[in-house]
């Protein structure tokens, strides 16, 4: 079975931080999904990916297949970016697999 | 496009009754899904579609039933409501199983 770690659980930062949340997965998939939920708890995809770095705004989302593990930077970090950060990952063909998320509180 | 609309945003229940969560989306979405989550657990899939008239069990399927007679609806139906389904549930959709998923607002459910 196909487990989703996110490290860490919660962080908390100062604006203008730069920020970085792992996702480690342990078996072999076809993508990987960040995406943001909002303390409203509307949810949203960030990135799809299945190799190397995607860039939007001021996040960016890498993935390292042979060690099984991505990361989701935030540069220059805002309070407005306060959300949980939630991976998935795809194994194969079979539905998405989530993490538990990690929560980003981000202080003015 | 509205995108994924869920119905109703809030409800409670009393255990055994049943009720019936809407979904659906304007987006000709093939895949849907259903998905609940609670506190200190990733969101967990419950049923998931591939396209009209196929549906398919997920992780947590057990006191649910779907049905799919339409590409844009995915009903999500709860036959004899318990406590332990107190939850907050999403529907998801996307043009495959591949791509990204867009997410409905939530349902928040109750049951006493």
């Amino acid at each position: 079975k196909n487990e989703v770690e996110q490290s860490p659980q919660n962080l908390t930062a100062q604006e203008g931080e730069f920020i970085t949340i792992n996702c480690s997965y342990s078996v072999g998939i076809s993508a990987l999904h960040w995406l943001q939920q909002h303390p409203g708890g509307g949810i949203v995809s960030l990135f799809m990916l299945s190799s190397g770095k995607k860039k939007h705004g001021r996040l960016i989302a890498t993935i390292n297949i042979q060690e099984k593990h991505s990361s989701l930077h935030i540069t220059a970090s805002h309070p407005r970016d306060s959300a949980v950060y939630i991976c998935a990952v795809r194994p194969g063909n079979t539905p998405l697999v989530f993490g538990k998320g990690t929560r980003l509180s981000v202080i003015a | 496009n509205a995108g994924v609309t869920q119905t109703p945003k809030f409800q409670v229940l009393k255990t055994g009754q049943s009720m019936t969560l809407q979904c659906a989306q304007d987006m000709n979405h093939e895949y849907m899904s259903w998905y609940r989550q609670d506190p200190g657990m990733g969101l967990r899939l419950i049923h998931y579609s591939v396209g009209a008239g196929i549906t398919d069990q997920g992780e947590v399927p057990n006191g649910y039933n779907v049905s799919r007679s339409t590409t844009e609806d995915f009903p999500l139906r709860l036959l004899s409501a318990a406590p332990s389904q107190t939850s907050v549930y999403f529907c998801a959709s996307s043009y495959g199983g591949r791509q990204p998923q867009h997410f409905g607002d939530g349902t928040r459910l109750s049951i006493l």
